[in-house]
């Protein structure tokens, strides 16, 4: 089946050690997000790739950064972790980007971050 | 900006009986509008989704969401509830700028009583 899908389901890192998260996807889709969600919260996108086109959102932190070296993998790199980084980090994908707000997007089951 | 509320943080509901989530939205124009469902410790998926026509839009699971252009809402309703529905449902709207940007709302948590 077609799907989006993230490893590892859990991560552990320590304060202020660099921590990479994966997302693969193999729907052949052109954009992809990443979402972080804290307990009980919305998510919150982070960033997006339309094709190779980074975008990042105004309020992200400079301590997130992403990767995508190609079509199928994306990857979330956090520098330097603190404890307020602890979170679920979602990726997501959606076909095109230019359907102008109607693309239904496609989510990964998520990373559990803990930060100790 | 757009924006999307629901007013409920949790709903218990028990099971067979029925359920109805509140979500009002803030955009400018006609909306693109989605419900979300996040079982837990995983990912969203998609219930339903309203673009434009029909008001009365069916789902998935036996969800249906109704579109009321004069109150601002898209209120997410099914019939009888299941213990499988215990979850957490974020309704969502869609922006016209590229990048296909999605605004959630807060969520609402849905417990089911045997």
């Amino acid at each position: 089946d077609a799907m989006v899908i993230q490893n590892p389901r859990y991560q552990v890192t320590q304060f202020g050690k660099p921590v990479t998260l994966s997302c693969s996807q193999t729907l052949n889709h052109n954009v992809m997000y990443w979402y972080q969600q804290k307990s009980s919260q919305a998510p919150k996108l982070l960033f997006h790739y339309y094709d190779k086109d980074f975008n990042n959102e105004a309020d992200t932190p400079d301590n997130f950064q992403s990767r995508r070296p190609n079509t199928s993998f994306c990857f979330l790199d956090i520098r330097s972790p603190g404890l307020g980084d602890a979170a679920m980090y979602l990726c997501a994908t959606s076909r095109d980007g230019l359907a102008g707000g109607k693309e239904t997007q496609y989510f990964g089951p998520g990373t559990r971050l803990l930060v100790l | 900006a757009q924006s999307v509320t629901q007013p409920d943080i949790h709903i218990t509901v028990s099971e067979g009986a029925s359920l109805e989530l509140r979500c009002n939205y803030s955009y400018g124009a006609t909306p693109y509008l989605f419900w979300y469902v996040q079982s837990p410790g995983q990912g969203l998926q998609l219930l339903l989704k309203y673009f434009s026509g029909d008001t009365l839009v069916q789902g998935i699971k036996g969800f249906e969401a109704e579109f009321k252009r004069s109150q601002s809402s898209f209120n997410l309703r099914k019939p009888s509830v299941h213990w499988s529905d215990a979850a957490e449902y974020f309704c969502a709207v869609g922006a016209r700028a590229a990048g296909n940007k999605l605004t959630f709302g807060g969520g609402t948590r849905v417990l089911v009583k045997p």
